[in-house]
């Protein structure tokens, strides 16, 4: 069975720092893995979406990257905001799963502090 | 750009009355998924619909059915709520059918509240 995981749970930096979330998940069969942005008490927003056959995605200052065949995934977020102060969630789509289904992690507590 | 709304932003039940939470995409995915998230659990999956009429259990289905009568609505049914059906509601579509494999899109949530 597909688990997914993200350590740290929370996590707390600078303004201005880089830094880098991460993903692991335990089955190799994927179609694609997903990273989400949570702000409270909202819905998820869509940041990336890498392709199992590709290894990383780039969107403005983020950048994915995923390595199938050690199940992991980071996220890359260069010169942190406070404005990117947010849950941050990973979600894999097996290949067993039809419709394309997604496992979640279970978040990443990210606070910017200015 | 891509939208998924969904009916209510906050609501409030008692014990035993019969919900409906809908969800509607302007994006014309095939895909639609019921999740619910809770502290501590994350995000698990309901339903799922990959077609009009079309439905598929997902990981917690108990207390719940779903309705997709048209393509661009899918509707979740608390037949009769309990408190432990107190949670956030999230709906998500996606392009691509059964084979579907493809980006998907979140609506703003439920606070469903049972008391």
């Amino acid at each position: 069975k597909q688990e997914v995981t993200q350590i740290p749970a929370a996590l707390s930096v600078p303004e201005g720092e880089n830094l880098v979330l991460n993903c692991s998940f335990t089955d190799s069969a994927i179609y694609n893995l997903q990273w989400f942005r949570q702000d409270p008490g909202k819905g998820l927003t869509s940041l990336l979406l890498i392709q199992s056959s590709q290894r990383e995605q780039t969107s403005g200052r983020l950048n994915a990257s995923l390595d199938k065949s050690s199940g992991r995934s980071t996220l890359y977020i260069a010169a942190s905001q406070p404005g990117d102060s947010a849950t941050y969630l990973c979600a894999v789509s097996p290949i067993y799963n039809q419709g394309g289904k997604l496992i979640f992690g279970q978040g990443t507590e990210l606070s910017v502090k200015p | 750009d891509v939208k998924v709304t969904q009916s209510s932003r906050y609501l409030v039940k008692r014990t035993g009355e019969k919900v409906f939470l809908e969800c509607v995409q302007d994006m014309d995915h095939e895909n639609m998924f019921w999740y619910r998230q809770d502290p501590g659990l994350g995000l698990r999956l309901i339903y799922f619909s990959y077609d009009v009429k079309m439905k598929e259990k997902g990981d917690i289905p108990e207390g719940y059915s779903v309705s997709r009568e048209k393509k661009e609505r899918f509707s979740l049914i608390l037949e009769s709520a309990s408190t432990n059906q107190t949670s956030m509601y999230l709906c998500a579509s996606s392009s691509g059918g059964l084979a579907g494999r493809n980006e998907q899109y979140f609506g703003p949530g439920t606070r469903l509240t049972v008391t």
